[in-house]
C-alpha cells in the first residue's frame, strides 16, 4: 500500500542552527504536500504546503523542498528557536475528484538544544 | 468560539460504555474529519464529512460512527468502547475537501479500561 514515512524519528539541533526534517513518500500520484507542527498536548498546526508543480516554497524561517524524482520532501527551519521543539509531520494528498484525503507520516521529534 | 473546539478534553471510560466526542467549528468549513493518534502510527482517519448531510469512512472506521446534521458540528460516537480505542482523538476541518490545509482541534484524550 501507499505510505508516507520519515527517515529519522528524532532530531536534536543546537539553538540558532538550521534544521532539516526529511520525509519519503511512495505515492507518485500525490500532488499536494503539507508540513504540520505538533507541540506537546496540542493539535497539529499547519506550517507550509507545496503542490507537485513546484519544487520549492518558502515561508517565514521555513522552506519546503520537493523532489518528485526520488519522492522526497524536506522541511528546513532556519535559525532554530526553543519554540521550534515539537513533532513535525508530513502529509500527502492525491486529487480524487472531491474525495481527497490526507495521509500522514509518523512524525519526527525535533528538540532544540539551548 | 474561535476555530475548532473539542469536548471533553479527556475521559476515562469503562469498556462497553457508549461515548460521544464533540467537535464544533465556527469557520463555516464544509469538510470535517476525525483522526486518532497513536504513538508510532501517526494520525489515522476514522471518518470524514465533505459537507453537511454526508459522511464517509476513513482508514479505521470500525467501532465508530459520525453524523453531520449541520455545518458546525461533527460528533464521533463509540457505541461500545473497547480498550483498543484508547487514543488521542483529533477533529479537523477544511474549507473544502479539495483544499489542502486542515485546521485541527486541541484533541480529546480517551482511555478505555
Amino acid at each position: 500500500g501507499e505510505s508516507v514515512g520519515l527517515h529519522l524519528p528524532t532530531l536534536s539541533v543546537q539553538e540558532g542552527d538550521n534544521s532539516i526534517i526529511n520525509c519519503a513518500y511512495s505515492n507518485s500520484a500525490s500532488d499536494y504536500f503539507i508540513w504540520y507542527k505538533q507541540e506537546s498536548g496540542k493539535g497539529p498546526q499547519f506550517i507550509i504546503d507545496i503542490r507537485s508543480n513546484m519544487d520549492k516554497r518558502q515561508g517565514q524561517r521555513v522552506t519546503v523542498l520537493l523532489n518528485k524524482t526520488v519522492k522526497h520532501l524536506s522541511l528546513q527551519i532556519a535559525a532554530t528557536q526553543p519554540g521550534d521543539s515539537a513533532v513535525y509531520f508530513c502529509a500527502e494528498k492525491k486529487s480524487n475528484f472531491g474525495n481527497e484525503k490526507l495521509t500522514f507520516g509518523t512524525g519526527t521529534r525535533l528538540t532544540i538544544i539551548p | 468560539i474561535a476555530g475548532i473546539t473539542q469536548a471533553p478534553t479527556s475521559q476515562i471510560l469503562a469498556a462497553g460504555r457508549r461515548m460521544t466526542l464533540r467537535c464544533t467549528q465556527d469557520m463555516r468549513h464544509n469538510a470535517m474529519y476525525w483522526y486518532r493518534q497513536d504513538l508510532g502510527l501517526g494520525l489515522r482517519l476514522i471518518h470524514y464529512s465533505n459537507t453537511a448531510g454526508t459522511t464517509g469512512k476513513g482508514e479505521v472506521p470500525d467501532g465508530y460512527s459520525v453524523s453531520r446534521a449541520n455545518t458546525d458540528d461533527f460528533p464521533l460516537t463509540l457505541a461500545s468502547a473497547v480498550p483498543s480505542q484508547t487514543s488521542v482523538y483529533f477533529c479537523a476541518s477544511s474549507a473544502s475537501s479539495a483544499l489542502g490545509e486542515q485546521f485541527f482541534g486541541p484533541g480529546t484524550r480517551l482511555t478505555v479500561l
